[in-house]
């Protein structure tokens, strides 16, 4: 079964530096894997997925994510975060043998951004 | 751009009572999933619904639980007896074949 590991509960940057958000899965092949975002009160809004071709992704609002296989990670980057980027973030895993099956979550890294 | 809706935004209900959940999917899609997050934690799977069945279910997806989709639009989850643990948001999400699940706003779902 799938597993998604994020280490970072909570993470404080000032606004205008970078940020990675770390995201480790376990699964035996290579999953699907997403990145979604959630303000507070709010939905899951999907910032960005991998599913084959080229390990860098970008998404939307300026993040970007690269898997690396050999880490089983898909961590999550922005090189200049902005104050509305205060949110928690969510990394999923699907299973590749049916692009149906449900998504399984890490618990959430939650960001705040200081001036 | 076509989006998930849910109803209502949020549900206040005794002990005791029964809930419905209502989830408007995309018009195209084929499967559907009701997601829950309780206050603090991470999203967990419930139930997928597949060709009006049901396709997968969690070990949280007890007796207590159902889905239903009563005409070609509507993708109900119903809580029949609710207890305080029940409390919790509960997403909808919906998926047209592989790949991207779109997910509703939630219901947050308040029991006293």
């Amino acid at each position: 079964a799938q597993s998604v590991t994020q280490p970072d509960i909570h993470i404080t940057v000032s606004e205008g530096a970078s940020l990675e958000l770390r995201c480790n899965y376990s699964y035996g092949a290579t999953p699907y894997l997403f990145w979604y975002v959630q303000s507070p009160g709010q939905g899951l809004q999907l910032l960005l997925k991998y599913f084959s071709g080229d390990t860098l992704v970008q998404g939307i609002k300026g993040f970007e994510a690269e898997f690396k296989r050999s880490q089983s990670s898909f961590n999550l980057r922005k090189p200049s975060v902005h104050w509305s980027d205060a949110a928690e973030y969510f990394c999923a895993v699907g299973a590749r043998n049916s692009g149906n099956t449900p998504l399984v979550f890490g618990k959430g890294t939650r960001l705040s951004v200081i001036a | 751009e076509p989006e998930v809706t849910q109803t209502p935004s949020h549900q206040v209900t005794q002990m005791g009572q029964e809930v419905i959940l209502r989830c408007v999917p995309i018009s195209n899609h084929l499967y559907f999933y009701w997601y829950r997050q309780i206050l603090g934690q991470k999203v967990e799977f419930l139930v997928s619904f597949y060709n009006n069945e049901i396709s997968e279910k969690s070990e949280i997806f007890d007796d207590q639980f159902s889905v239903e989709r009563p005409d070609g639009s509507n993708f109900t989850l119903k809580i029949r007896s609710t207890k305080l643990e029940d409390s919790a948001m509960y997403f909808c999400a919906s998926l047209q074949g592989v790949y991207e699940q779109y997910f509703g706003p939630g219901t947050r779902l308040t029991v006293t």
